[in-house]
């Protein structure tokens, strides 16, 4: 049974460009959540989805947003980049609210 | 505000020493309590988690927890442990309330031979 899939593994973008990256959770998993990864923060919740709705939001501006499709994948944008966004983004999936996540391996992302 | 708490951020322990890792957590109601850990240069895995029974929940690889609801703390812990346990833990604490998850700011465990 293949993991959670998330492209591309890195990007390099420059301040102001925008950025769109993907998640495919494992097969049957209709939950996705998104999560930012920085050494001096930890895991800071992004969004989650549950049946293509968002079912929570962190505390993160407007410049980051996101959606899930009918087959339950999910893409993450964010809009006007900064370079407080470098960071390590984490998707995760389950199979309903509340159970144990399974996360892919990250998007590297790094804002010069 | 919900906030989880992990005091250390680094814990040096020899190997076959019992091992400790402290979370505390400030959420309304019941939470679910949970441990992830991140190898290097892997994804992060689920290691256990509280819902609900026993105050001692056993876990992945030999680990458990302890949740104590009067000092709001879960505790991860291991009675002997490995120079492969050396990794960076996370605890995460889901408010039943508000239905997000937060997590600790990480800790990193060193178990040195």
């Amino acid at each position: 049974k293949a993991g959670v899939t998330q492209t591309p593994r890195y990007l390099i973008k420059t301040r102001g460009q925008q950025v769109t990256l993907s998640c495919s959770p494992i097969s049957g998993h209709r939950s996705v959540s998104w999560y930012q990864q920085t050494p001096g923060q930890g895991l800071q919740f992004l969004f989650e989805y549950f049946s293509e709705t968002q079912r929570n939001k962190g505390n993160f501006p407007g410049r980051f947003s996101g959606r899930q499709f009918s087959n339950s994948r999910s893409e993450m944008n964010v809009s006007t980049l900064e370079l407080g966004d470098s960071a390590l983004y984490l998707c995760a999936s389950s199979l309903v609210i509340n159970e144990k996540l399974f996360f892919g391996s990250g998007t590297q992302l790094s804002v010069l | 505000a919900q906030s989880v708490a992990q005091p250390e951020d680094q814990v040096n322990v020899a190997e076959g020493n019992p091992l400790t890792v402290k979370c505390t957590y400030s959420v309304s109601g019941n939470p679910y309590l949970f441990w992830y850990v991140q190898y290097p240069n892997r994804g992060l895995q689920f290691l256990l988690k509280y819902i609900t029974g026993d105050n001692l929940v056993k876990g992945s690889y030999g680990f458990e927890a302890e949740f104590n609801k009067s000092q709001t703390s879960f505790h991860l812990k291991k009675p002997s442990a490995l120079v492969s346990d050396s990794a960076l833990y996370f605890c995460a604490v889901r408010d039943r309330d508000t239905d997000k998850l937060i997590f600790g700011t990480g800790t990193r465990l060193q178990v040195f031979p």
